[in-house]
């Protein structure tokens, strides 16, 4: 079992729906980053956070750290949305790397 | 554009070729990172590097090489590899290795036959 977990795996929205992508971890974490991978490879930080919630355009990304639990969240969801959205935390310990997610391939149609 | 540059973008190389690839970031940034990442899998860090010394290498088998000459440049040479490191291999720099984003370039496609 992964140390992080991300759900759905795979999501196809219409244009315009609200999406939710959520992700689940279970080491302790210093901060949680919200990452976006579109085909091609390269890698776009979204947000990092290490409580409460950010705003940025019509992405909102919300950890609760009791709950270890984040959610990112998509509000008017356009075709060019489609990505892989990545979740990754980075841990407490002395290297403090980056532990990722698989990823949710997020497909929205028009 | 991060601000991370990575060539080349695709590489075909045979098991027996030696090959590298480059990762250039001028953000003033002073940490700098391999990943890979494999069909269906998270991705993995390979190396880090602070202030040109290598701080973590995660148990990466030695037919991978990393160089670090300065800050903004890091190289990955590759000898004698199998078709299992077929991947795509990610550079991302950052500000120090401790709660900072993380840039990351676009990665080169690579395919051992």
């Amino acid at each position: 079992k992964n140390e992080v977990e991300q759900s759905p795996q795979n999501l196809t929205a219409q244009e315009g729906e609200f999406i939710t992508i959520n992700c689940s971890y279970s080491v302790g974490i210093s901060a949680l980053h919200w990452l976006q991978q579109h085909p091609g490879g390269g890698i776009v930080s979204l947000f990092m956070l290490s409580s409460g919630k950010k705003k940025h355009g019509r992405l909102i990304a919300t950890i609760n750290i009791q709950e270890k639990h984040s959610s990112l969240h998509i509000t008017a969801s356009h075709p060019r949305d489609s990505a892989v959205y990545i979740c990754a935390v980075r841990g407490r310990g002395a290297t403090n790397k980056l532990i990722f997610g698989t990823g949710t391939l997020l497909a929205v149609q028009p | 554009e991060t601000g991370v540059t990575q060539t080349p973008r695709h590489l075909v190389m045979g098991m027996t070729n030696k090959k590298s690839l480059k990762c250039e970031q001028h953000l003033g940034h002073n940490a700098m990172y391999w990943y890979k990442q494999s069909a269906k899998k998270p991705l993995e860090l390979m190396f880090v590097y602070n202030f040109k010394e290598q701080t973590e290498n995660n148990s990466v088998p030695s037919r991978f090489s990393p160089e670090c000459p300065n800050s903004s440049h890091l190289f990955l040479h590759l000898h004698t590899l199998q078709p299992e490191d077929s991947a795509l291999y990610l550079c991302a720099s950052s500000q120090g290795d401790r709660n900072t984003e993380a840039f990351f370039g676009q990665g080169t496609r690579l395919t051992v036959v």
